[in-house]
């Protein structure tokens, strides 16, 4: 049971252009989610995350969108660069110990 | 500050053998993990411990043991490894308060013969 889906493998954008990311949960006691990023050969690092009491937060060139009803969160990178080019995984929290991540989507930014 | 360090960073076993893989954190963090990532399966809990002496079985434990004897140590083994096995092997940590956010380790690659 896939408590969190990106069900986006791949994407590719044009560098100046915005990229969104896409997750979607199914757990209702989900109330924290985070997004990490991550190069090859390298662990995750955290880049944003937002809390459930909040619809949008923002961080530089980075967005996390939260829509409760639709069990829904995407992250917008805008402008995009070629340096974002990387693996994006979601990941939801309970409150408990632990995160449940995502599949992860490859963003691909093209100069 | 060196963060979250693995060791080894690739190994190479043959079906059977065992081995440990260790993982250290300097920022004195109460939670510590273990996760495998394999292709379009994102990032899957094998073991974790929110304390020192403490572990519990996370999402994918089976083949696995895990020891916290020292609250800055976290230890994965593989008693008898199989190729299924074979992955990238990522520790984490975070403290027990404040926010959920964990700290990666920068991966142990693992290839089962």
């Amino acid at each position: 049971d896939q408590q969190v889906k990106q069900n986006s493998p791949s994407l590719s954008v044009q560098e100046g252009r915005i990229s969104i990311l896409n997750c979607d949960y199914t757990n209702s006691m989900f109330d924290y989610f985070l997004w990490y990023k991550k190069y090859p050969a390298e662990g995750p690092t955290f880049l944003i995350s937002i809390s459930s009491i909040k619809d949008k937060n923002e961080d530089g060139r980075f967005t996390v969108f939260l829509n409760k009803s639709a069990k829904h969160l995407s992250l917008h990178i805008v402008p995009s660069q070629p340096g974002d080019s990387a693996v994006y995984f979601c990941a939801a929290s309970d409150r408990g110990s632990r995160l449940t991540f995502g599949e992860g989507t490859q963003l691909t930014v093209n100069p | 500050n060196a963060g979250v360090t693995q060791t080894p960073k690739f190994r190479v076993l043959k079906t059977g053998q065992s081995m440990t893989l260790l993982c250290a954190q300097d920022m004195n963090h109460e939670y510590m993990y273990w996760y495998r990532q394999d292709p379009g399966m994102g990032l899957r809990l094998i073991h974790y411990s929110v304390g020192e002496g403490t572990t519990a079985k996370g999402e994918v434990p089976d083949g696995y043991n895990v020891s916290r004897l020292k609250k800055q140590n976290f230890l994965l083994g593989l008693e008898s490894a199989a190729p299924s096995q074979t992955s990238v092997y990522f520790c984490a940590s975070r403290t027990s308060g404040g926010t959920d956010t964990q700290y990666f380790g920068p991966g142990t690659r693992l290839t089962v013969l």
